[in-house]
């Protein structure tokens, strides 16, 4: 099956530093990632969409400035939490996408915990 | 009023019972996945629908794309089926998926 890692699983920093969350397809390359956010007892909410060189497609209410992805080959993409604060601090999740007989397929890593203190 | 709404919020049932949670959502949709999130976090993709039922040892899934509703079963729980289940769709055109707020089930020996 295909599997997607994500590094670190956690981290904690302090506010004001720059956090970089890795994401990769270990067994496929992957046509699209897509980076995750979920806030405690909140569902999961989609931040962007990225594509292998070609800039990311922000949702409405996420600053590009402030979470950069950078999406530099079908195997890896980065989120960097820049500035953190303690309002950033959540559960990060990527997936990313497989077309798959005809269909697209979206295969998830396991998450980072982020703490900003 | 969220796009994909799931019931129950929370679940608890006893070892062996048949369980079903629902997802109903409010746009036209190319797919419809249900997902599984353990305490640390993780998730696990359970199934991928675009018509009709699904099914993997326990686990059913069913979608009617008419009456925009899915459900998933599971037959003889088990306490290790306990869980967070999220409905998840991709709207149509769209790559990202839109989540439900997800069922924590329960399942007591």
């Amino acid at each position: 099956g295909a599997v997607v890692s994500q590094h670190p699983s956690w981290v904690i920093c302090k506010s004001g530093t720059s956090v970089k969350i890795e994401c990769r397809s270990l067994d496929f390359q992957a046509t699209t990632m897509f980076w995750y956010r979920q806030f405690p007892k909140q569902s999961l909410m989609l931040m962007a969409t990225s594509n292998e060189g070609s800039k990311a497609t922000y949702e409405q209410g996420v600053e590009k400035d402030k979470f950069l992805i950078n999406h530099a080959s079908l195997t890896l993409s980065t989120l960097t939490v820049t500035s953190a604060h303690p309002e950033d601090s959540s559960f990060y999740i990527c997936s990313a996408g497989r077309r798959e007989s005809g269909t697209d397929t979206q295969y998830f890593g396991p998450g980072t915990r982020l703490t900003v203190l | 009023k969220n796009e994909v709404e799931q019931s129950p919020q929370n679940l608890t049932a006893q070892e062996g019972e048949f369980i079903t949670i629902n997802c109903s959502y409010s746009v036209g949709i190319s797919a419809l996945h249900w997902l599984q999130q353990h305490p640390g976090g993780g998730i696990v993709s359970l199934f991928m629908l675009s018509s009709g039922k699904k099914k993997h040892g326990r686990l059913i899934a069913t979608i009617n794309i008419q009456e925009k509703h899915s459900s998933l079963h599971i037959t003889a729980s088990h306490p290790r089926d306990s869980a967070v289940y999220i409905c998840a769709v991709r709207s149509r055109g769209a790559d990202g998926l839109t989540f439900g707020k997800g069922t924590h089930l329960i399942i007591q020996p």
